[in-house]
């Protein structure tokens, strides 16, 4: 199966700043099947992103996806309060799919 | 509103079964491919198994395999999980989830990414 490895486990910023978020694949992820989901305490998780850089319905323009291969990125270009979550990478491309360990992205 | 809504959960004991259950509304739900996806207790998202909207392509875990069964039942826009020979590493919150992926061919695989996701209901197995 695929190993995806998510980096930095955590990332401490401050609102308005810029996140990047990195999630390595140790197989190339077939047609760019990379998913990128939010998870917030106490709540189910929800997607942000889809085939590696489709912003999902109602995600705000701030969040990208970039990638292909075995690299892809998360960023959030300014950073609001309540982006301050675990984010999980999801590959779709070969089963089974699997999640990456998730990064915590923290108020500095 | 397209919503997921869980059932099933509940205290086990080691190598018990439980059968987990999730109602499905507001959307065509043999359009779609469905999840489930666990979570134990501080750690991270794990795929456990998916179905196909005619349960022609089915998959799961290699930690759940031969132990767990997907199903589906169309008629009543409702997915199963039946869990045997339950371990205590089976522990987590599980959620049922959509696939975001329209696909009504004979041959659709067994699901892609979920974009609605239930609130998931919690199986723990001690003795």
């Amino acid at each position: 199966e695929i190993v995806l490895t998510q980096s930095p486990g955590t990332l401490s910023l401050s609102p308005g700043e810029r996140a990047t978020l990195s999630c390595r694949a140790s197989q190339s992820v077939s047609s760019s099947y990379l998913a990128w989901y939010q998870q917030k305490p106490g709540q189910a998780p929800r997607l942000l992103i889809y085939g590696a850089s489709s912003r999902a319905t109602g995600i705000p323009d701030r969040f990208s996806g970039s990638g292909s291969g075995t690299d892809f990125t998360l960023t959030i270009s300014r950073l609001e309060p309540e982006d301050f979550a675990v984010y999980y990478c999801q590959q779709y491309g070969s089963s089974p799919g699997t999640f990456g360990q998730g990064t915590r992205l923290e108020i500095k | 509103e397209v919503q997921l809504v869980e059932s099933g959960g509940g205290l086990v004991q080691p190598g018990r079964s439980l059968r987990l259950s999730c109602a499905a509304s507001g959307f065509t739900f043999d359009d779609y491919a469905m999840h489930w996806v666990r979570q134990a207790p501080g750690k991270g998202l794990e795929w456990v198994s998916g179905i196909s909207w005619n349960s022609g392509s089915i998959g799961y875990a290699d930690s759940v395999k031969g132990r767990f069964t997907i199903s589906r039942d169309n008629a009543k826009n409702s997915l199963y999980l039946q869990m045997n020979s339950l371990r205590a590493e089976d522990t987590a919150l599980y959620y049922c989830a959509k696939d975001g992926v329209y696909c009504s061919s004979t041959s659709c695989p067994a699901g892609y990414y979920m974009d609605v996701w239930g609130k998931g209901t919690t199986v723990t197995v001690s003795s």
